[in-house]
Parts: structure tokens; sequence; C-alpha cells
């Protein structure tokens, strides 16, 4: 079974300054998929970040970077240059390379940014 | 391109009622995921829905049924609600065929069960 861990339930940073939000993984699957969503307190899922299993380079997307480390399976999601508007919460989440089919979510970071 | 979209957005119900909620993918996807989010968790993978059938199931009862329709729209049909069916209800969509692309979600149907 695949398992998602974000042991940050809250994070501060300063606007301007770069956040590194933690994720761990667990599953006995050669290929997969890791993900990073953004929830506003709207309710909806932004997709922000993917990176396969395979791949050999870490994901970048704008100010978005994963840092994949596979050996120690973790997927840390860094956001550069924080914004007002990151304040929200962080999802990781797993699932199939491409992440068409069952997606398993952590329970999420909270972060807010301080003007 | 319009994205996810889902109706209602917020719903009031009591226990033991039946719900149905509505979902229509992102242009050019052809499957249909759904999701339940309880406060303060990540949201949990209910089933999906592709070629109008149910390709994949989590860890929920038979309570919670689907549907897709030929144009690919979705609906999550729920029964007999139980105050712990109070949560968001997330549809995403995607496209299976060729790999697979990543899910892209809706804003949500917030439930309440009193």
């Amino acid at each position: 079974a695949q398992k998602i861990t974000q042991t940050q339930p809250g994070m501060f940073v300063q606007e301007k300054e770069a956040v590194t939000l933690d994720c761990t993984y667990d599953t006995s699957d050669q290929s997969y998929g890791l993900f990073w969503y953004k929830q506003p307190s709207s309710g909806e899922m932004i997709f922000l970040i993917y990176q396969g299993s395979y791949d050999e380079q870490n994901a970048t997307e704008g100010r978005y970077s994963l840092n994949f480390q596979k050996a120690r399976k973790s997927a840390n999601l860094v956001i550069s240059a924080s914004q007002l508007g990151d304040s929200a919460m962080y999802f990781c989440a797993m699932g199939t390379q491409g992440g068409s089919e069952k997606l398993v979510f952590g329970k999420g970071t909270k972060l807010t940014v301080n003007p | 391109d319009a994205g996810v979209t889902q109706s209602p957005t917020h719903l009031i119900k009591t226990r033991g009622q039946q719900v149905t909620l509505r979902c229509s993918p992102k242009s050019g996807h052809d499957t249909v995921s759904w999701y339940q989010q309880a406060l303060g968790q990540g949201p949990q993978f209910i089933f999906q829905y592709y070629e109008e059938e149910e390709r994949q199931r989590g860890n929920f009862p038979d309570r919670f049924s689907g549907h897709q329709f030929p144009n690919y729209s979705s609906e999550l049909n729920v029964n007999a609600l139980l105050l712990g069916d109070s949560a968001l209800y997330l549809c995403a969509s995607s496209f299976l065929v060729g790999g697979g692309e990543t899910q892209y979600f809706g804003p949500g149907t917030r439930l309440l069960v009193l």
C-alpha cells in the first residue's frame, strides 16, 4: 500500500523568502508519481508540480521545485520568493506515473506567509 | 478552456437522506475520480469512472455509488447519509489513455449532514 507522510502541520515564512515543505512516501512499486497540490480556503485543489519515479532531474515549475531523493523516499516542495498569495494548505500525493489514477494524499501542511 | 465544474457548491441534508453530486470534467478528459475530504484531513479516494464504468474503488461502503454519462460527466450518490459523511467532496478529471495525465480538481461540494 502507498503512504504519504507530511510531518509539518504548519509552517511560517516571511514574504520573499524560500520555504521547504516536507513529504516522505512509502511504496513497494517501482513506477510511481509524486504530486503537490495547493488548497486555498476556497477548497479547490490546484495542481502545482509532478515528479515521476524514473525522472532523473528534479521537477521545476516557475517558483516551485520538487527536491526528489529516491533513496530517502522524500519529495519535498520548495517555494522560492514566497508571496502572500502562497498562504494555503499544501498536500503531497502519490499515484501512478502520470497521475491519472487513484491518488493517495498526506494530511497536508498549512503555510502562512507573513508580510 | 473550461476546467472541472461541480454542483451544487453547498448542500445540507439530514441523516438517512440521499444526495447526488454532479461533476463535469475538463474539456478533453475522459476519466472522473471522486474524493472525500473530511475537515483537517487530506482527500480520500472514493472511486474512478472511465468509459461509463467504475474501474477503481477506495475503501468506501456500498452506500457510495456513482455513474458516468456518455459525455464523460459524472454523478456521486450517497444513500442513508450519516453524520460522518459531512465533508468536502472533490471531483477530479484526467485523460487515461496513452499513459495518463495529472488529475485536475474542481472546486468541490461541501456537504453538511445534520
